[in-house]
């Protein structure tokens, strides 16, 4: 899948601050990031629809999510911890509405030390 | 809040048969139902989905959906090596800040 493309691939880290960055080309007005743990099923973060942020309230707050516009979406991350091991899905919808088809990209994997 | 359940964690059946995958939700106000597959180290793809009780084919998959029973279905005719993947079932209600519950998955495996 071309249409939703993420950066890095892979992500090994100590304790650093990171950027994980997603572009999706499919014109849709919601992105969203989810963290798939091993063996889990995938777990929403954070959700912007038409730039409005909606946040899942369990996620740590050194997680920080970017819009620059309405193709772009940007996680920041500070001091990881071992437990954000994870992969980092950037998705997209059409609207952003509950009942829609998710498109996600391929992931960013990242490893903490 | 949401719980979605699938069944069986795993399984292992022959090229050509027939799966059947399953799925509970808790919330009798769920409006959509959906399978993802994902394949070892890809992201989820959409299968297909459902909004009303009944049942809707697209090729080999058919989806069931029995709202009165919290449960919906997958099934796979003719299972094909291609199919072995990760499935999630995912539910969502209106006005759930556009949040998709999915389930723990089930780990379909087809042998040749």
């Amino acid at each position: 899948n071309t249409k939703i493309t993420q950066s890095p691939r892979y992500l090994i880290l100590g304790r650093a601050n990171k950027s994980l960055e997603c572009e999706q080309h499919l014109g849709h007005n919601a992105m969203y990031w989810y963290k798939q743990s091993a063996e889990k099923p995938p777990e929403l973060m954070f959700l912007y629809n038409l730039k409005q942020l909606i946040r899942n309230e369990t996620v740590p707050s050194r997680f920080i999510p970017e819009c620059p516009d309405s193709s772009k979406l940007l996680l920041h991350i500070s001091a990881v911890d071992p437990e954000d091991s994870a992969v980092y899905f950037c998705a997209s919808s059409q609207s952003g509405i509950s009942n829609e088809r998710l498109f996600f990209g391929h992931g960013t994997k990242l490893s903490v030390l | 809040q949401q719980k979605v359940q699938q069944s069986p964690e795993s399984l292992i059946v022959p090229e050509g048969a027939m799966t059947s995958l399953n799925c509970t939700f808790s919330d009798s106000a769920s409006q959509y139902f959906a399978w993802y597959r994902q394949h070892s180290g890809k992201a989820p793809k959409a299968l297909m989905s459902i909004f009303s009780n009944g049942e809707k084919e697209e090729g080999r998959f058919t989806i069931h959906l029995n709202k009165a029973s919290l449960h919906f279905s997958l099934h796979i005719r003719d299972s094909q090596p291609s199919d072995s993947a990760l499935y999630l079932c995912a539910v969502s209600m209106m006005n759930s800040n556009n949040r998709i519950f999915f389930g723990d998955g089930t780990q379909l495996v087809v042998k040749p």
